[in-house]
Order: C-alpha cells, then structure tokens, then sequence
C-alpha cells in the first residue's frame, strides 16, 4: 500500500460545478499538508497549504485536513476550465522532511 | 524573475548515451531539488541541495544517475549509461529557505525520452 493515495480520475465536470478531490494517507505522523496544481506539460505549483488538522480557504479554493481518518480534501467551488489540470497532494511529518506525493488527480472543467 | 529555467524541454536519445539535464535556479534560493515524474510513480525526489551541497541522494536510482552544483546558479542531473526505463520528465525545483521547504517552485520540466 502507498502512504499517499489518490485516485487518478479523470474528473470531468461542467463549468460552475463543485469539485472535490481526496487523498487519504496511512502515515499518522504526517502534519503538512499541501495541493499543488499541474497544467499539462508545466511544473507543479503550490495552491494550497495547511498544517495540522482544520479548513483553509482562498477564493475559490478550500483544503480540509481530517487526521482522524487520514484524508484531505481540496474543494473548488464555481469551477472555471482555467481550472483544467492534474491536482497533486503532497504531505510530509515535520517541517525538514521531504514531501509524499500523491499520483494526482486529472480534472477536465468543461464550458 | 524567470523562474526556475531548466533546459533542453525535451531530449530524446539511444540506449547506452549520456543524458545531461541542465538546471538554473531561481536567483536568491538556496535548496534545489531534482524530481523525476513518471505515471506508474508520480513524482520522485532524487536528490536535494542545500547552499550546493548534498544533503539527500537517497533517490538516486542507481549509480547510473549523478548530480552536481558547482555554483548557487547551475546545477546538473547526468545519467550514463541511459536506459529505457529512464524515460520520465525530470523537473529541478528551488526554494528560499533550508530543509524540505513546503513552497518549491519547479521548472517546466525536460522530457525524456530514451529508445
């Protein structure tokens, strides 16, 4: 078993839609959490990052952390094709630790 | 800023040839870290620098693989012999402050492809 799982979709939505995207992880230790965002054939980039347990928002970007039962969710609400791209989570214990990744999630937000 | 530049985007190349993957950092930081990403594995550290020293090969595949920062601006990914099962996108990432620093900022990647 991987310590980081994610399904790999894809997630095709409409425009305006709701999104959620999940990973769940069997290390308790993990305290980090992140979501880094993918356009085809660019570098990941950090969207969102939360530590320890609890919600964050930005815009219309929302990362939820449940250590209890060992799964983060990423939420994007009013959803734009812009928004089209493989969504990667990453997690590690400790602030000097390297970063899990997750195999990413592909998204389609379709006009 | 340019961002973290890498270079060639893609490269393909025989069995058994030398690959050099070439990185420049984004000016001011001081780790750089080389991922390798491929859809079977997602994405694997292989390596990490801190003030251009070593600090993590631990990923390095194998012997086949070495890594080198002569300088705070340039940093090299070299695998020789090449295989086939090197085929991957390899992306060189840097950030601002020491450790595995949560917010890295990756290069556009180079694609390799190895026939």
């Amino acid at each position: 078993q991987k310590e980081v799982e994610q399904d790999p979709g894809p997630l095709s939505v409409p425009e305006g839609a709701i999104v959620s995207l999940n990973c769940t992880y069997s290390n308790s230790a993990f305290q980090y959490f992140m979501w880094y965002r993918q356009y085809s054939r660019k570098g990941p980039e950090l969207l969102m990052y939360t530590y320890s347990s609890g919600n964050k928002e930005d815009g219309r970007f929302t990362a939820q952390v449940d250590k209890s039962s060992k799964y983060i969710s990423l939420f994007i609400r009013d959803s734009q094709p812009s928004d089209s791209a493989t969504y990667l989570c990453a997690m590690k214990p400790g602030n000097n630790r390297k970063l899990i990744w997750g195999l990413g999630t592909s998204l389609a937000v379709n006009p | 800023d340019a961002g973290v530049i890498q270079s060639p985007r893609h490269e393909v190349t025989e069995m058994g040839q030398e690959v050099t993957l070439r990185c420049k950092p984004i000016s001011g930081h001081n780790s750089l870290f080389w991922y390798r990403q491929t859809m079977m594995r997602g994405l694997e550290l292989l390596i990490y620098f801190n003030n251009n020293v070593p600090i993590d090969d631990s990923g390095m595949p194998e012997d086949r693989f070495s890594a080198k920062m002569p300088n705070a601006s340039f940093s090299t990914l070299k695998i020789q012999p090449s295989e086939p099962r090197d085929s991957a996108v390899y992306f060189c990432a840097s950030s601002s402050t020491g450790g595995y620093n949560t917010e890295a900022f990756f290069g556009q990647g180079t694609r390799l492809t190895v026939v």
